[in-house]
Formats: C-alpha cells, structure tokens, sequence
C-alpha cells in the first residue's frame, strides 16, 4: 500500500521556525494535508495543498510541495508555545476518498 | 470537533471481554470512519461507511467489528478484547456532497483512550 513517512519529533525555541517535513509514495496524491493533534483531542485540519501547486501561505503557515520528490513540508513562522502538538501529514490519491495518514511529528516548543 | 462525539472518552477492560465504542455526529455528513492511533505508527483505518447500508474493511479489520445503526451513528466493537487492541481510537466523518477539496476534510472526535488488561 501507499506510505507516508515523518520524522518523529522536533524541539525548537520559541520564536523560531519550525519545519516538518513529510515524503510520501503515492505518485497520484491529489490533494495533502496538514492535520495538528493537541493533547487529549482529535485532529484538525491545519492547512492543505492541491497537487498542481508547490507552495501555499496561510498567515504563519508555509506548505512546500515537491512532487518529483514527493516531498511536503510545513513550516510555522515564529513558533509560539501553543504551536506544541502532533502534527500528521495525509495524502489523498486518485482513487476513492481514503486518507493515508504519516506517523505524527510531535513538536516540542521551548520557551 | 465537538460535532462529533465518541463514548466513552476512556475506558479499561480485561482480556476476553466484548466492548463497544460508540460514535455520533451532528454534521449531517454520510461518511464515517475508525481509526486506531499508536504512537508513531500514525492513524491506521479500521473501518469505513460511505451510507447507513455501506461497510467496508480498512487496513486492520481483524478483530473488529462496526455497525452502522443510523446516518448519524457508527459504533466499533472489540469482540473478545486483546492488550495490543490497547491503543487510542478515532471516528471520523466526512461529507461526498461537497465538491473538491471540502469533499475529503475528515473531522475527527476527541478519541477513546482503550487499555486492555
């Protein structure tokens, strides 16, 4: 089956960037998404970007998208200690409505 | 997402045992799913519905078994409990009506935090 891999965790100091990055090997993802998991709840979607696109703005949010690569990245500008969570990449393909999740990225925010 | 509702939120069972997980969602959406969350493995689906007579197996069926009692109801049930069934699960829904990228936003509940013993 298709696979999606992250790093497992990512210590910054506050103020800082913070990059996660994501690879995955469904050449026919279609759409990827961000999702961010707080402690003690559910995922929410954070942001996501199109397959036809390679980089996408959201306030402190960047998504990079290198698709010969099939890589993803999402960086957060000046990174605050509420940014401290999991953050999961997905990736839908071309058939069906199935989401591929990563193994969560868990950032660690120092103040 | 507080339009999607899991019950109980925790919960400690012995080996053997039945046990079910309940879901319900207020969002109107005909799509629902379980996940398992294992630290470091990511989600990993169980099982899906796309409408009330619609079940299909996910990657990790084996185990498990789901109902879809109305549009707005999925429960997962352990038949007999297992301690590496011990693992944070998910429901999730979504919405086929709605074009693009909307039409794969998958909303999650809170989780169920299960320890089998």
């Amino acid at each position: 089956g298709e696979d999606v891999e992250q790093s497992l965790f990512l210590s910054v100091r506050e103020g800082d960037s913070s990059v996660i990055n994501c690879t995955y090997t469904d050449s026919s993802s279609t759409y990827l998404y961000w999702y961010k998991q707080e402690p003690g709840a559910g995922l929410q979607l954070l942001t996501y970007i199109f397959s036809n696109m390679d980089m996408k703005q959201d306030q402190r949010l960047t998504v990079l998208l290198n698709k010969k690569d099939k890589h993803l990245s999402l960086r957060i500008a000046d990174t605050q200690t509420g940014d401290s969570a999991i953050y999961f990449c997905a990736e839908r393909g071309n058939a069906g409505n199935m989401l591929t999740f990563g193994g969560g990225t868990r950032l660690m925010v120092k103040p | 997402d507080a339009d999607v509702t899991q019950t109980p939120r925790n919960r400690i069972t012995k080996t053997g045992k039945r046990i079910m997980l309940e879901c319900s969602q207020t969002k109107g959406h005909d799509r629902m799913y379980w996940y398992r969350q294992d630290p470091g493995l990511g989600l990993r689906l169980i099982y899906y519905s796309f409408d009330v007579k619609d079940i299909n197996k996910g990657e990790i069926s084996d185990g498990y078994s789901v109902s879809r009692q109305a549009q707005a109801k999925f429960s997962l049930s352990l038949e007999s409990a297992i301690p590496n069934q011990t693992a944070l699960y998910f429901c999730a829904t979504s919405d086929s009506s709605s074009a693009g990228l909307a039409k794969n936003i998958q909303y999650f509940g809170a989780g169920t935090r299960l320890s089998v013993l």
